[in-house]
């Protein structure tokens, strides 16, 4: 089993904070995800990175790679209450990239 | 399109008893995977395939069967249901596998009583 951690597990802030959501492992991935999941809804992806370094923004939400494509990170700038739900990441294997798997998730509420 | 779809939203099992959770997706994607969503947990993938006849399992399979006879469906089939079954079943599908978008269903909440 490849375990991605992710840190905070719980992180309150109020709008217009900045925040950084880490994903780490000692596994290697081929891929790299990060999701945003809704109660009572499935995961929406937000961004795949591939190459190790790799650095890509979407708005507010910027997304960077480890060197070793072991450990991922997620910043947000200035949050908004729209931001809040459940960021999970989630990592193709190495030896089989069919294979996804997903850490425990970092739970953000941002309050008005 | 629908995109993809699971049946049912929601259903009590019985200790022992069995069930087929139904997905389906239209978009003509080769990948498809179930997931199991423990409470306050990230997903963890119990089978998966790669086009129609060809599956393989992931993390955790025990317990759960799947067939894949079609592109479009790719029925989870809990035989003699236990307490630890209890979670929440999402299917998803991608085009591919590295790098692509999974498209995930709403996903089935199942409770084993």
């Amino acid at each position: 089993t490849q375990l991605l951690e992710q840190s905070p597990q719980f992180l309150s802030i109020q709008e217009g904070e900045n925040l950084t959501v880490y994903c780490n492992s000692s596994s290697v991935f081929s891929s790299l995800q990060w999701y945003r999941q809704e109660p009572g809804e499935g995961p929406v992806l937000l961004v795949t990175v591939v190459t190790g370094g790799e650095v890509k923004k979407l708005k507010r939400l910027t997304f960077q790679f480890g060197d070793a494509r072991k450990d991922s990170s997620l910043h947000i700038t200035a949050a908004q209450p729209g931001d809040t739900g459940l960021y999970l990441c989630a990592g193709a294997g190495l030896d089989n990239f069919n294979k996804f798997y997903f850490g425990s998730g970092t739970k953000l509420n941002v309050k008005p | 399109n629908a995109g993809v779809t699971q049946t049912p939203k929601f259903r009590i099992l019985k200790i022992g008893q069995s069930m087929t959770l139904q997905c389906t997706q239209d978009m003509n994607h080769n990948y498809m995977y179930w997931y199991r969503q423990d409470p306050g947990m990230g997903l963890k993938l119990i089978y998966y395939s790669v086009g129609a006849g060809i599956t393989d399992k992931g993390e955790v399979p025990n317990g759960y069967n799947v067939s894949r006879s079609t592109t479009e469906d790719f029925p989870l089939r809990l035989e003699l249901a236990a307490p630890s079954q209890t979670s929440v079943y999402f299917c998803a599908s991608s085009r591919l596998a590295v790098g692509e978008t999974q498209y995930f269903g709403p996903g089935t909440r199942l409770l084993v009583l």
